[in-house]
């Protein structure tokens, strides 16, 4: 089945820094990359998606890369602010059903 | 309003003691999931189900069972449970088709002791 990794497992960055946020994949397959945030004691939310038909994707001050050869895509939050400051998952869509795997998840804290 | 709703939301209980998680969604979504969160392992999938009478086993489905008798509904079940399966579990829905977009229930909080 798919594997995802995903690193680092915590970043911490200065407000108004860019952060990044990496995740590889195993299933050549795959061609559907979500990321979802989820703030401390709330439920995972989407925040932005990727097709393997693009290489890349913006919404205001995030945007996800994709690079299908090497199996590998991330996140890039730039100007971050306190706000951003949750826990990041990546997933790949896999299997007959599609279903996603997730990765472990990043723990991104804004410094103010 | 459209939403996944997750009852209940912390729940404490002892091993052996059979327990329901309940799932509900509202927006005909043809699949449903549940997934578990620990620390350091992001979060896993149990079961899920493609349509009504239609589940499959996820990443990590022992000791857990599910149903779908009605579209709406995707109840956890576990007949006895273990300290081990303490954690923070997740429905999850979305259509079928194109868009894998999944929306996320509030979650539910277990402790075994």
């Amino acid at each position: 089945g798919e594997n995802v990794e995903q690193h680092p497992s915590t970043l911490s960055v200065q407000e108004g820094d860019s952060a990044v946020i990496k995740c590889t994949y195993s299933d050549s397959a795959s061609n559907y990359f979500p990321w979802y945030k989820q703030e401390l004691g709330k439920r995972p939310q989407l925040i932005i998606d990727i097709r393997s038909n693009v290489g890349e994707k913006k919404d205001q001050r995030i945007a996800v890369t994709l690079n299908k050869t090497a199996k590998h895509f991330s996140l890039h939050i730039t100007e971050t602010q306190p706000e951003d400051s949750a826990v990041y998952f990546c997933a790949a869509n896999s299997g007959s059903a599609r279903q996603l795997t997730f990765g472990s998840g990043t723990q991104l804290t804004v410094l103010p | 309003e459209a939403q996944v709703t997750q009852n209940p939301r912390y729940l404490i209980t002892v091993t052996g003691k059979k327990l329901t998680v309940t799932c509900s969604q509202n927006m005909n979504h043809e699949y449903m999931s549940w997934y578990r969160q620990d620390p350091g392992l992001g979060l896993r999938q149990i079961y899920y189900s493609m349509n009504v009478e239609v589940t499959d086993k996820g990443d990590v489905p022992e000791g857990y069972k599910v149903s779908r008798k009605e579209k709406r509904n995707f109840p956890l079940i576990l007949e006895s449970p273990s300290p081990n399966q303490t954690s923070l579990y997740f429905c999850a829905s979305r259509a079928a088709g194109s868009s894998y977009e999944q929306y996320f229930g509030p979650g539910t909080r277990l402790t075994v002791t």
